[in-house]
């Protein structure tokens, strides 16, 4: 049974702070890795899909990395602000087409 | 930006009944997914489809579930007898490949009473 896990389960800072969380996933057969951002009552919105071993991704103040080898996403919240409050989602996938998700990292910012 | 919908937003259902949660898709996307999350639980695969026909499948879809895009724009899944332990957040997602982004919907949340 493939499992993704997230840490930490959730996040307390203050606005202002830099942030950063990870997601480890079996290595074997990999596929692709996705970090999704989660707000209460919408849809969870994708930030990145990374395939390759090094690859860095970068939208505003929020980036990934990637290393395939030893099953591992770190993503950083640079500057932390209170509508980055959310649950950070990552999911893998290995030659199919489902993805396989964590439990999620819930991160609030405060004021 | 497009988005896909999924309606009803709640759902709630006597047990034994059949529910029909239906989503709309971002119109380009081939590929076509339903996934749940039990409150307090992962986010779980229940079914992929791809070139009108179901490519995988979990465990979780067994003969009570079947999925269906009927017109090229709805995208349907129906739970023939729902049982208590089906009450989920049911979410829509598609994308134009599987290592594209996926886009999800709103959820709909079905309460098996």
């Amino acid at each position: 049974i493939l499992n993704v896990e997230q840490s930490p389960q959730s996040l307390h800072v203050q606005e202002g702070d830099s942030t950063n969380f990870t997601c480890s996933f079996p290595s074997s057969n990999f596929y692709a890795l996705h970090w999704y951002r989660w707000e209460t009552a919408k849809s969870p919105e994708a930030l990145f899909v990374m395939t390759l071993n090094g690859d860095e991704k970068k939208k505003g103040r929020i980036s990934a990395t990637l290393n395939t080898k030893e099953g591992y996403s770190y993503l950083y919240i640079k500057g932390s602000q209170p509508e980055d409050s959310a649950t950070y989602l990552c999911a893998s996938s290995y030659n199919t087409d489902k993805l396989i998700f964590g439990t999620g990292t819930r991160l609030q910012v405060f004021p | 930006e497009p988005e896909v919908t999924q309606t009803p937003s709640h759902q709630v259902t006597q047990m034994g009944q059949e529910v029909i949660l239906r989503c709309v898709p971002i119109s380009n996307h081939l590929y076509f997914y339903w996934y749940r999350q039990i409150l307090g639980q992962k986010v779980e695969f229940l079914v992929s489809f791809y070139n009108n026909e179901i490519s995988e499948k979990s465990e979780i879809f067994d003969d009570q579930f079947s999925v269906e895009r009927p017109d090229g724009s709805n995208f349907t899944l129906k739970i023939r007898s729902t049982k208590l332990e089906d009450s989920a957040m049911y979410f829509c997602a598609s994308t134009l490949g599987r290592v594209q982004k996926f886009f999800f919907g709103q959820g709909t949340r079905l309460t098996v009473v």
